[in-house]
This record gives C-alpha cells, sequence and structure tokens, in this order.
C-alpha cells in the first residue's frame, strides 16, 4: 500500500480484557517495528521484525504483550490482561531492511497514525 | 542503553522568525539521527536526518547540526510559517533503526 496502516484507530477496553492491534505496512518493507507513545512523550521502542522473525523484543514491557508477523507482512501486537497503564497510542513503522550496522535510506522508518488505546 | 534528552518541551515564535530545537545524546556509537514532526492525530514524519560522517546537512528551510565530540545535534528552521505548528522530535541510533526517541518540542508559530 502507500503506507503503512493502523487498525483499529481507538480502541476503548476494559481492564483485565485481551485485545489485538494491527499493522499493514508498506508493501514489499520487510522489517517492521512497534513503539508505544504516551501521552506528551516521545515514542518508545517494542519490539522488531526483520520478516518474519522478532529480531529484538528488549522493548517489551513484561509478558502481557506479544506480537507475531506469521507471513512477512502484517503483524498484530497482542496485549492480555489490559491495565490502565498500557493506555497509549500504538505506532507501527516500517523500512525497507533494518541490516545492523548498516546506515543508509533502506533503514529509514515510515510510521502509521498509530492506534489509541484507551483503558478503563 | 541510550539516553536522548531534548529541549525546550515548548517554543513560541512569530511567523517569519527561526527556530532552534536542541538534543543530546549519551551512546558515543549511535551513528544515525533523524528528526520527525508529528501533527495532531498522525504518526511521526521524517524530515531530515543525520549520518555521524556529517557535521551538517540542509534541505530547504531546515537544517541539522550535529557535534559528535559533544554528543549534541539540532534542528534548525528558519521563515518559520504557521503550518510548521507541530511536536518535533529527535531521535539516535547505532545504525540498524531501534530508534531511541526525545521527549518532543511543541513548537508554536503565530501568524
Amino acid at each position: 500500500g502507500a503506507g503503512v496502516s493502523q487498525t483499529p484507530s481507538n480502541k476503548v477496553t476494559e481492564k483485565g480484557k485481551y485485545v489485538e492491534l494491527r499493522c499493514d505496512p508498506i508493501s514489499g518493507h520487510t522489517a517492521l517495528y512497534w513503539y508505544r507513545q504516551s501521552l506528551g512523550q516521545g515514542p518508545e521502542f517494542l519490539i522488531y521484525f526483520q520478516g518474519t522473525g522478532a529480531a529484538d523484543d528488549s522493548g517489551l514491557p513484561n509478558d502481557r504483550f506479544f506480537a507475531v508477523r506469521p507471513e512477512g507482512s502484517v503483524s498484530t501486537l497482542k496485549i492480555q490482561r489490559t491495565e490502565r497503564g498500557d493506555s497509549a497510542v500504538y505506532l507501527c513503522a516500517s523500512s525497507l531492511t533494518a541490516a545492523r550496522g548498516l546506515v543508509s535510506g533502506a533503514n529509514v522508518l515510515t510510521f502509521g497514525a498509530g492506534s489509541r488505546l484507551t483503558v478503563l | 542503553g541510550e539516553n536522548v534528552e531534548q529541549h525546550p518541551s515548548t517554543l513560541s515564535v512569530q511567523e517569519g522568525d527561526s527556530a532552534v530545537i536542541k538534543c543530546t545524546y549519551s551512546d558515543s556509537a549511535s551513528n544515525y539521527f533523524p528528526w520527525y514532526k508529528q501533527e495532531l492525530g498522525k504518526g511521526p514524519q521524517l524530515i531530515i536526518d543525520i549520518r555521524s560522517n556529517v557535521g551538517e546537512k540542509k534541505d530547504q528551510r531546515i537544517a541539522v547540526t550535529l557535534n559528535k565530540t559533544a554528543k549534541h545535534f539540532s534542528l534548525h528552521i528558519t521563515e518559520t510559517q504557521p503550518e510548521d505548528s507541530a511536536v518535533y522530535f529527535c531521535a539516535a541510533s547505532r545504525g540498524y533503526s531501534t530508534l531511541t526517541f526525545g521527549k518532543g518540542t511543541m513548537l508554536l508559530v503565530s501568524p
């Protein structure tokens, strides 16, 4: 597609519920990233995929958070037993590649508009 | 890990004035420094970036400077326009794309 698409744009849920957020990256981009942005803060890294595998998941805050990218394209961020502190905008980004140590236009990130999650 | 500090948190200027936003980073191995602009309800959009083998880069009204010794980099916007109003984020990384962002600067350009 023309850009990174994220659904839903807004999600309101109750504490303790399960949530899935979807990201559809730019066609042909092999690297996909999830960031979380709390109000008044910069985006914080959660996880990134190179192809189907999670290359770095060091930013996931705890085991309630999980992400998959089974076919190397669309990714789903899954949050179990949601807590009020999970409320934030979840941003997805993609890049052509994410080769470590390589700095080039190929690993410039393009972000989606985000999914705003509100946990009541 | 990397830590990025960004100042000021808010910046108000008159249309036509210049605006400068400054960032410092902690990891001397960082070699990629992008700047993103985020408008209300939208995701961050890359406006300019610089790599550590370059000291300055310019693109029309925006420019970025990098001082590797001092570990700081700055965004300069000249001839500001109301449509420049947004939140600006600096970021740093080691070449792979796990960016560490600053907390952002809200720029308000008054007509």
